[in-house]
C-alpha cells in the first residue's frame, strides 16, 4: 500500500528553470512532511520539512506548497543548477509515542539539470 | 560532530545466508532506525530502537532482526537471504525521535543476494 505518491518520476529541466515535485498522500494522521534530497552513493539528506497548518514554506531557493483540504504537497527549486541534479522524495511522518517516529516516503523523483 | 557511519558499503551473500550490518549513530543521538531502499524506490521503514527497545516495525517478516547497543551504536541482522532482500540498507538516527528530530541518514550498506 503506497501511502505517499509521487511525480514525476524524473524531470529534465534548464538551468535556471523551476522543477516542480508533486506529491499525494492518504492517511490524514500524517503531521510532519518533510523532503530529503539523495544524491548517488550517499544517503538522503533533510531539504526541507513543513507541518500541515502551514500553506507555504520557504527556505533559500527551494519552497514547499502544501494543501491540506487536496491532501497534497509539492516542491518547488527556484534558478534551478546543475548542483542540483539528484534524487528527491517527498516523505509523511505520523508522530507516534514513546518517541517513535515511522516516515512514509514516496518513490522518488530524478532530477537532472542541464547547464 | 561525526555524522553516521555504516559498515561495510558493500556485501554480496547467498541466498539462504545470514547477514549483521552495523550502524554508528550521530553524537548524541539515541534512536536509530533502518531503512530498505530497492533499485530506483523509495526508502521502506523497517524498524526503530529507541534506548535499546524496538519500538516500532514496518511490513517486514521476523527473519529481519536488531540490536542497539549502550553507546546507541546498532546493527540489522537478516536471516535466510532471499534474492529480493538485494537493496541498500539505510540507518537513521535522531535525538528523541521527537517531532522536530529529522532524521540523520547513513551513506548505506549495498547488500547484493546471489
Amino acid at each position: 500500500q503506497q501511502q505517499v505518491k509521487q511525480s514525476p518520476q524524473s524531470l529534465i529541466v534548464q538551468k535556471g528553470g523551476i522543477p516542480i515535485i508533486n506529491c499525494a498522500y492518504e492517511n490524514t494522521a500524517f503531521d510532519y512532511f518533510p523532503w530529503y534530497q539523495q544524491f548517488p552513493g550517499k544517503g538522503p539528506a533533510l531539504l526541507i520539512a513543513i507541518r500541515p497548518d502551514v500553506s507555504e514554506k520557504k527556505e533559500g531557493r527551494f519552497t514547499i506548497s502544501f494543501n491540506k483540504s487536496a491532501k497534497q504537497f509539492s516542491l518547488h527549486i527556484m534558478d534551478s543548477q546543475p548542483g542540483d541534479s539528484a534524487t528527491y522524495f517527498c516523505a509523511a511522518k505520523k508522530e507516534g509515542s514513546g518517541g517513535y517516529q515511522k516516515v512514509t516516503f514516496g518513490t522518488g523523483t530524478k532530477l537532472q539539470v542541464i547547464p | 560532530e561525526t555524522g553516521v557511519t555504516q559498515s561495510p558499503t558493500h556485501l554480496i551473500k547467498t541466498r539462504g545466508q545470514q547477514v549483521t550490518l552495523r550502524c554508528s549513530s550521530q553524537s548524541g543521538h539515541n534512536t536509530v532506525s533502518w531503512y530498505q531502499q530497492a533499485l530506483g524506490q523509495g526508502p521502506q521503514f523497517i524498524f526503530q530502537y529507541y534506548r535499546e527497545e524496538e519500538n516500532g516495525r514496518g511490513n517486514f517478516p521476523p527473519r529481519f532482526s536488531g540490536l542497539q547497543f549502550p553507546n546507541y551504536s546498532s546493527e540489522l541482522n537478516v536471516n535466510a537471504l532471499e534474492l529480493d532482500d538485494s537493496a541498500l540498507y539505510l540507518c537513521a538516527s535522531t535525538l528523541d525521535g521527537g517531532y522536530n528530530s529529522p532524521l540523520h541518514f547513513g551513506n548505506g550498506t549495498r547488500l547484493t543476494v546471489t
